[in-house]
């Protein structure tokens, strides 16, 4: 079985702040990993992954994420902050196959 | 291209109704998911087919049932409705159904309200 545990329903910065999701997954076989980002009354849009290779993973918008197999962790970070990234993000595991299971999800609020 | 297109994009329904929920994947992608995302949950995931076969099922009830055509769209069926049911239904396409080519990419989904 998997599991993802995102600590922090929401997390506050300012506008040019460091952001930082955390996310730490459970699984019993090498996980591919997932960001995925959701507007209001938006699907999923994936920010990143991870599936084998490099650790240090980097997405569109500036987002990027090291795979920590050590600490079973796959945080988020982006150096400075904008405005237009306030929305959920969701982290998700996978065993390869294309079912994921989701994380409860953290909603980014960017202020001014 | 087209992306992944769900239909109806809203719709209300009462308890005890059933609802069809429907999923035109990206052209060329032969699997498709299902997920149920409740207020303030992340996505949890119903169904998979892939070449019209189901490939896997989540911990719901019987009262939901898919299918895949053909074509490759698919059809989410939900029976007598609950007010727990209310949630935004998203469909996922991908080219197969594992690794790299088993990518999902989402619809904006199909928000049902139960009353």
């Amino acid at each position: 079985a998997q599991s993802v545990t995102q600590l922090g329903s929401h997390v506050s910065v300012s506008e040019g702040a460091l952001v930082l999701l955390r996310c730490n997954y459970s699984s019993s076989v090498p996980p591919y990993l997932f960001w995925y980002v959701q507007y209001p009354n938006q699907g999923l849009q994936l920010l990143l992954k991870y599936t084998t290779g490099a650790t240090l993973v980097k997405g569109i918008n500036g987002f990027e994420a090291e795979f920590k197999k050590s600490e079973t962790s796959f945080h988020l970070t982006k150096p400075s902050a904008h405005m237009s990234d306030a929305a959920e993000y969701f982290c998700a595991v996978s065993s390869g196959y294309s079912t994921l299971t989701f994380g409860k999800g953290t909603m980014l609020l960017v202020s001014p | 291209d087209a992306g992944v297109t769900q239909s109806p994009t809203h719709l209300i329904k009462t308890r005890g109704q059933q609802v069809t929920l429907r999923c035109s994947p990206i052209s060329g992608h032969k699997s498709v998911s299902w997920y149920q995302q409740v207020l303030g949950q992340g996505p949890q995931f119903i169904f998979q087919y892939y070449e019209k076969e189901e490939r896997g099922r989540g911990n719901f009830p019987d009262r939901f049932s898919a299918r895949q055509f053909p074509n490759y769209s698919s059809e989410l069926n939900v029976n007598a409705l609950l007010l727990g049911d209310s949630a935004l239904y998203l469909c996922a396409s991908s080219l197969t159904d594992r690794g790299h080519t088993g990518e999902l990419f989402f619809g904006e989904g199909s928000r049902l309200t139960v009353l």
